[in-house]
């Protein structure tokens, strides 16, 4: 079975910048662009990056995307504390015909 | 402004069958897709499958493809998600999201850009 492999959780102090990692395989993220949320227990998740590397409106120019090959990164810089939240990575599996998540990242913010 | 509006929470047994719904408001309903992501407690987001309102086109998850519906009602622009079979493993917090695309360079690209509030399903005996 495809996944999308995260690390469980990272942390950073306030102002640090952190990098939340994505691994895939050939069958996703190599060949399919790779989208970001942030998610509040308790509320909707919110789309963060689209298409590896774009912002929609209204999300902080802080938060950057970039793919190469099977990998993927969310980095946050200039860390706030209302930056805790989960992030998860998603990408088209075309081995699957369907969307994987990967398994999240808890951002705490020490 | 775009809005969905999802059901409220439920509660049902172990083999029966539960229905959500998720109202779209603030854009033209079958111009965009319709996934639905579920959370289990502690655990992460997982996709479940998509609808085209546009053309009652259904793409299920393979986990699911046995046990789910997905339907819709353009004259209301509601989207609708039926999991029949319940298990106690099926207790989730279930999304609706609007599947923005565009196209580019040759290409479509897709992203849930608009959520639910989220819907959640107890399956307790």
């Amino acid at each position: 079975q495809s996944v999308l492999t995260q690390p469980p959780s990272a942390s950073g102090t306030p102002g640090q910048r952190v990098i939340i990692s994505c691994s895939g395989s050939s069958s996703n993220i190599e060949i399919s662009s790779v989208n970001w949320y942030q998610h509040l227990p308790g509320t909707a998740p919110k789309l963060l990056i689209y298409t590896n590397d774009r912002r929609p409106s209204g999300v902080p120019d802080r938060f950057s995307g970039s793919k190469s090959g099977t990998s993927a990164s969310l980095a946050i810089s200039g860390l706030q504390s209302e930056d805790e939240a989960d992030y998860y990575c998603t990408a088209w599996d075309h081995s699957l015909n369907g969307w994987l998540f990967g398994g999240g990242t808890k951002l705490t913010v020490l | 402004q775009v809005q969905l509006v999802q059901s409220g929470p439920e509660v049902k047994k172990p083999g029966a069958s539960v229905k959500v719904s998720c109202k779209a408001s603030g854009y033209t309903f079958t111009t965009y897709g319709i996934s639905w992501v579920r959370q289990a407690p502690g655990q992460g987001l997982e996709w479940v499958g998509w609808t085209s309102p546009y053309n009652d086109n259904t793409n299920y998850a393979r986990e699911f493809q046995a046990r789910v519906t997905m339907t819709t009602d353009t004259s209301t622009s509601t989207a609708y998600m039926e999991l029949r079979s319940l298990r106690s493993d099926d207790t989730a917090i279930y999304f609706c999201a609007r599947e923005g695309s565009y196209y580019e360079d040759g290409g479509y690209y897709y992203s849930f850009d608009y959520w639910g509030q989220g819907t959640l399903v107890t399956v307790s005996s």
